[in-house]
């Protein structure tokens, strides 16, 4: 299994607070990735990281933050977390070249109550 | 927006059977991958297939690619009870690796 592990991998938080999911990878690829999957939707883009504090939106960005201060570590936060948050979330790293494959963490099951 | 849409939504087959599932896609695409998903678990890479490639395989595991009508399928020979999981398509475009995922073919294989 490529190197890459997800922290918490189950959190139930209320409603209004703050909630921050970790991504850690041990690869040293240049991309990383959070998709949230919802029954069906498949899996869906939040945010994405090409490097070191370069990040950019994806498809369903709203009320997600990211950070990546290190090539390792990609930070997704919910900054006030509300129930249409309740999902599995996953991350994912991509080497970097085109035609390469991605590789996904074992996922973080959040229930906002 | 999805870019895949796959069909069937569900599959259900006996061992030794084959399984075929199919992916219909909207842009131009870099690349089609197929990802296989057990309960509870994370995807895993199943093949790759370029935009120049039309046919691929690994294993019991067959793809085509059809850019004309942005459609691929995939094959499973002879499918054992290990094959049921969920199978996602997902297209990747532009040089950042993002992909775009259908929705999934839930397969059951019964021994």
């Amino acid at each position: 299994d490529a190197g890459i592990t997800q922290s918490p991998r189950h959190k139930v938080t209320e409603t209004g607070t703050p909630v921050t999911l970790r991504c850690h990878q041990t690869e040293n690829h240049r991309y990383m990735y959070w998709y949230r999957q919802d029954p069906g939707h498949g899996l869906r883009l939040i945010h994405y990281s090409y490097g070191v504090k370069d990040t950019d939106k994806g498809e369903v960005s709203d009320g997600y933050s990211v950070s990546r201060s290190k090539t390792e570590d990609f930070l997704l936060t919910l900054e006030s977390a509300t129930s249409s948050q309740t999902s599995v979330y996953f991350c994912a790293i991509n080497p970097g070249q085109t035609n390469t494959e991605a590789f996904f963490g074992q996922g973080t099951r959040l229930t906002v109550v | 927006s999805q870019q895949g849409e796959e069909d069937p939504q569900a599959l259900s087959i006996q061992e030794g059977e084959n399984a075929t599932m199919n992916c219909s896609y909207k842009t131009s695409i870099n690349n089609l991958q197929w990802y296989r998903q057990n309960s509870g678990r994370g995807l895993v890479h199943l093949i790759l297939i370029r935009s120049n490639e039309r046919e691929k395989h690994s294993g019991r595991l067959r793809v085509t690619l059809d850019t004309s009508k942005k459609s691929s399928s995939l094959l499973i020979t002879a499918s054992r009870a290990a094959d049921t999981a969920s199978y996602f398509c997902a297209t990747a475009a532009g040089v950042r690796g993002k992909l775009q995922f259908g929705a999934g073919t839930q397969v059951v294989v019964t021994p």
